[in-house]
């Protein structure tokens, strides 16, 4: 089970806004930043956020992260098919010192 | 253009050892904290371990500890991670991933992975 909660799937269809939660503690979102990262199986995975909302060059802008107290948000606005991946949300946790990851989020392009 | 490029990874059996490499280029390796993430079959991503930019200091998840050691050669610009006693439960692709700040920030580059599987 892992330390930062995400739900296991999210589907969306072309044109929409999705968002994925992840919940974590005090310990880890509630005190660090929080990174998401783009991960379709068989290739590198990809940084999508940083910093709880920051962009690195490339990224669309149709990405965006938020973070409120213990939880962050994923949101990704304006579907396309090629998002159909897997996402993780990551975070320092000062309890285990060491880096968590969600368990990820497999979101579907109906 | 940034690359990094894990090697060593194969079939080992239960209780053997393996060290993995990752070789990097386009930035000043000395700068970034570099890591270990992996992925086993079926599951998610994993931190491994991470270590600063002047290899001075390491991280590790509890389940490696006192059996992986990651170290760095910041003048042939190259990662390892040296891994023994290993488990089935090591069985694993295991990237390299640069950091974005000399100590823990986000994992701002990628390798494609290197396959360790641990057999009985």
């Amino acid at each position: 089970q892992s330390v930062l909660t995400q739900p296991p799937s999210e589907s969306g269809t072309p044109g929409q806004r999705v968002t994925i939660s992840c919940s974590g503690s005090s310990s880890n979102i509630g005190s660090r930043t929080v990174n998401w990262y783009q991960h379709l199986p068989g290739t590198a995975p990809k940084l999508l956020i940083y910093n709880n909302n920051q962009r690195p060059s490339g990224v669309p802008d149709r990405f965006s992260g938020s973070k409120s107290g213990t939880s962050a948000s994923l949101a990704i606005s304006g579907l396309q098919s090629e998002d159909e991946s897997d996402y993780y949300c990551a975070a320092w946790d000062d309890s285990l010192n060491g880096v968590m990851f969600g368990g990820g989020t497999k979101l579907t392009v109906l | 253009e940034v690359q990094l490029v894990e090697s060593g990874g194969g079939l080992v059996q239960v209780g053997g050892s393996l060290r993995l490499s990752c070789t990097t280029s386009g930035f000043t390796f000395s700068l970034n904290a570099m890591n270990w993430v992996r992925q086993a079959p079926g599951k998610g991503l994993e931190w491994v371990s991470s270590v600063s930019g002047s290899g001075g200091s390491a991280h590790y998840t509890d389940s490696v500890k006192g059996r992986f050691t990651i170290s760095r050669d910041n003048f042939n610009n190259t990662l390892y991670l040296q891994m023994k006693s290993l488990r089935a439960e090591d069985t694993a692709i295991y990237y390299c991933a640069k950091d974005r700040s000399y100590d823990y920030d986000a994992f701002d580059m990628w390798g494609q992975g290197t396959m360790v599987t641990v057999s009985s």
